[in-house]
């Protein structure tokens, strides 16, 4: 089975800090993603990466950087942390060679910011 | 701009069979995906259209319509743990990047 860990389920920061989320994957996937889950938008983009240190924006990206230095290991990072960042934190992961439409996600990291 | 819709709840008892429409309109389509999310969870893949049609996977079928831009959900013989928030996702690129839909929480009662 795929498996895609986040470094934390919750996370209280306050505002200004700077914030790292880390996603891990275990399936030499390529693709890897990160999310934001608000009630009533449903799943935003913020980045994407296609291969190791490689990095597209997405919908959503400011305010927000990425880090992808190893193949399995996309890092998501809050230069300054603010309170309209407090939102529920998806990363998934889908390799192109076989079913790219498949995203396989992490349980989540739900941020808080004081 | 891209966007994808599907109505934001649906209530329906055990057994019943219930269909979650999604409409969209994306600068790319190569497919729709669906994604079942219970709560607390993390999304978990359904199932994928790529052609125009019906595909079955045991009580969940999925349709698409790509000249009507239009895709549906059904979930039959529903029970109480298909109780969750279901989003539609247009495939929009040979990469495999998707622009989700807000989602549609299904309540089924007793």
């Amino acid at each position: 089975d795929v498996k895609v860990t986040q470094s934390s389920r919750y996370l209280v920061k306050r505002t200004g800090e700077k914030v790292f989320l880390e996603c891990v994957q275990d399936m030499d996937h390529e693709n890897m993603f990160w999310y934001r889950q608000d009630p009533g938008l449903g799943l935003r983009l913020i980045y994407f990466s296609y291969d190791v240190k490689m990095k597209e924006k997405g919908d959503i990206p400011e305010g927000y950087s990425v880090s992808r230095e190893k193949k399995e290991r996309f890092s998501l990072i809050l230069e300054s942390a603010s309170t309209n960042q407090t939102s529920m934190y998806l990363c998934a992961s889908t390799s192109v060679r076989s079913s790219k439409e498949t995203q396989y996600f992490g349980p989540g990291t739900r941020l808080l910011v004081l | 701009g891209q966007s994808l819709e599907q109505p934001s709840e649906v209530t329906a008892v055990e057994g019943a069979i219930v269909q979650i429409n999604c409409t969209y309109q994306t600068s790319g389509f190569y497919g729709l995906s669906w994604y079942q999310q219970h709560d607390g969870g993390a999304p978990t893949f359904l199932s994928y259209n790529a052609l125009d049609g019906l595909e079955e996977t045991g009580r969940f079928s999925s349709f698409l319509s790509r000249s009507d831009s239009y895709g549906y959900l059904l979930l039959q013989e529903l029970q109480m743990k298909d109780s969750a928030s279901y989003f539609c996702a247009a495939l929009t690129d040979s990469w495999g990047k998707l622009q989700f839909g807000a989602g549609t929480q299904v309540v089924v009662t007793p």
